[in-house]
């Protein structure tokens, strides 16, 4: 299984609005709505930013938002504020013996 | 409030074997799949073992098969991940994670361990 494609950087000013895109295939990102997203701060675990592709669970800002076009997940976080700036990881259900898979990584710099 | 402490990392011997815990509390341990997930050193997030609720099926990333062994005990609430034969690229921080029924994602983190093969 390999990991998902994610863009290594992605940046925006504060108010903007930045996308990270999250390229899988048609067995795990395409092939089912269970797409997740995490945030991770240097030295911090991750946090369940995003769900099921575009659940929010409680306490996540309404920036945050999720969504799916065939095997390319995305996160899109609107009015971008300074604490957004963190490591930002995609995952999908992928079934079989491995079920699960993590993207690479994208790193989210506040301008 | 869930919460998941892992322990048993440090410093260990190519070859050498580690056996990882982690204490779960705030959740009925025994209806929730486990999993745990590493990170290497300035590296990405990667799955590496999963274990249903009932621990009848067992779950593993290619690198660590015939290695590793992923367990569970009800009655201590725990979580464990048996290494053996480590290597140097197993150096990482090994998170354990809560599973969602539907098995589709983790929505409870620990602060994870961190596990370093050297010589």
């Amino acid at each position: 299984q390999s990991a998902l494609t994610q863009p290594p950087s992605a940046s925006g000013s504060p108010g903007q609005s930045v996308t990270i895109s999250c390229t899988g295939t048609s067995s795990d990102v395409g092939g089912y709505d269970y797409v997740s997203w995490y945030q991770q701060h240097p030295g911090e675990a991750p946090k369940l930013m995003i769900y099921e592709v575009d659940k929010r669970p409680s306490g996540v800002p309404d920036r945050f938002s999720g969504s799916k076009s065939g095997n390319t997940a995305s996160l899109t976080v609107s009015g971008l504020q300074a604490e957004d700036e963190a490591d930002y990881y995609c995952s999908s259900y992928a079934g079989g013996i491995t079920p699960f898979v993590f993207g690479t990584g994208t790193k989210v710099t506040v301008l | 409030e869930v919460q998941l402490l892992e322990s048993g990392g440090g410093l260990v011997q190519p070859g050498g074997s580690l056996r990882l815990s982690c204490a779960a509390s705030g959740l009925t341990f025994r209806t929730y799949a486990m999993s745990w997930v590493r990170q290497a050193p300035g590296k990405g997030l990667e799955w590496v073992s999963a274990i249903s609720s009932s621990a009848i099926s067992t779950y593993y990333v290619d690198s660590v098969k015939g290695r590793f062994t992923i367990s569970r005990d009800t009655s201590k609430s725990t979580l464990y991940l048996q290494m053996n034969s480590l290597r140097a690229e197993d150096t990482a921080v090994y998170y354990c994670a809560r599973v969602t029924p539907n098995w589709d994602h983790f929505d409870s983190w620990g602060q994870g361990t961190l596990v370093t093969v050297s010589p």
